[in-house]
C-alpha cells in the first residue's frame, strides 16, 4: 500500500514551452501533496504545498506563475512548468501525505524534466 | 531559518557497521526524518524520532538528542544494497508537515 505514481517519468522540452507532470496517490487519498525539486547531488528542496480544493502555498523564491500547481482530487496533484528554460533542469519529486496520518507521506518516483 | 548538516560521503566495506551523523539548528523542531535514497528514484521511508533516544529497526536504527540538535542513523552489518544517498530531514514545527532536508550522505558499501 501507499503507492505514489508520477508521470511522466522523464520529459525533455523545448525552451519556451510548457510541461506538466501529474502526481497520484494510488491506493489511497491525499489530505496534502508536496513538490520537490532536487539538483544533481543536492538535497530535496521544497518548492510548493498542495491542498485538494485549495491554492497551492509556495516556499520564498519559487515563482508561483512560473510552477503552476492544480489539486483537483484527493489523489491527483498537477505541477505545471510554464516557459521552460534550461535552468529549471531538474528531478521534480512528489509526496503525498494519507487522509488521518500522523507524520508520514509517501514519495513519488520522480521525473526527470529536461530543457533544450 | 533551517541548517541541516550531515557528512557528504561515506565508505565502508560489506559485512561493516556506518554511522551517518545529522546535525540541525531550525526555527523549530518538531520531529527528524531519515530516508535512503538510490539515485534517480524516490525516497524511501527508514525512521522518524521525536523524543530523544534510540529507535531500532532490524539492521538500521536512529538515534536522536534534541538538546544537542543532533541525531545518528546506524547502518549495520552492511549491504551492498545499502549503497545509496541517506538523508536527513526535520520536520517544521507548524501543523502543515513539512519537511526541510539535508543535503544527504552518500554511502559506498565495498566488497
Amino acid at each position: 500500500g501507499a503507492v505514489v505514481s508520477q508521470h511522466p517519468s522523464w520529459v525533455i522540452c523545448k525552451s519556451g514551452t510548457s510541461v506538466k507532470i501529474e502526481c497520484r496517490s494510488l491506493d489511497f487519498q491525499a489530505t496534502t501533496m508536496f513538490w520537490y525539486r532536487q539538483f544533481p547531488k543536492q538535497s530535496l528542496m521544497l518548492m510548493a504545498t498542495s491542498n485538494e480544493g485549495s491554492k497551492a502555498t509556495y516556499e520564498q523564491g519559487v515563482e508561483k506563475d512560473k510552477f503552476l500547481i492544480n489539486h483537483a482530487s484527493l489523489t491527483l496533484s498537477t505541477l505545471t512548468v510554464t516557459s521552460a528554460h534550461p535552468e529549471d533542469s531538474s528531478f521534480y519529486i512528489c509526496s503525498a501525505r494519507p487522509l488521518g496520518e500522523s507524520y508520514e507521506q509517501y514519495f513519488g518516483p520522480g521525473t526527470r524534466l529536461t530543457v533544450t | 531559518g533551517q541548517n541541516i548538516d550531515q557528512p557528504t560521503e561515506m565508505t565502508a566495506t560489506e559485512g561493516a557497521i556506518v554511522q551517518i551523523n545529522c546535525t540541525y539548528q531550525t526555527s523549530g523542531f518538531n520531529g527528524l526524518f531519515w530516508y535512503q535514497q538510490h539515485a534517480g528514484e524516490a525516497p524511501t521511508f527508514l525512521s522518524y524520532n521525536v523524543l530523544d533516544g534510540l529507535e531500532e529497526k532490524g539492521r538500521f536504527s536512529s538515534f536522536l538528542s534534541r538538546s544537542k540538535g543532533y541525531s545518528y542513523l546506524l547502518l549495520k552489518e552492511l549491504q551492498m544494497k545499502d549503497s545509496a544517498s541517506y538523508l536527513c530531514a526535520v520536520r517544521r514545527p507548524s501543523n502543515d508537515y513539512k519537511l526541510s532536508f539535508g543535503a544527504g550522505t552518500t554511502v559506498t558499501v565495498r566488497a
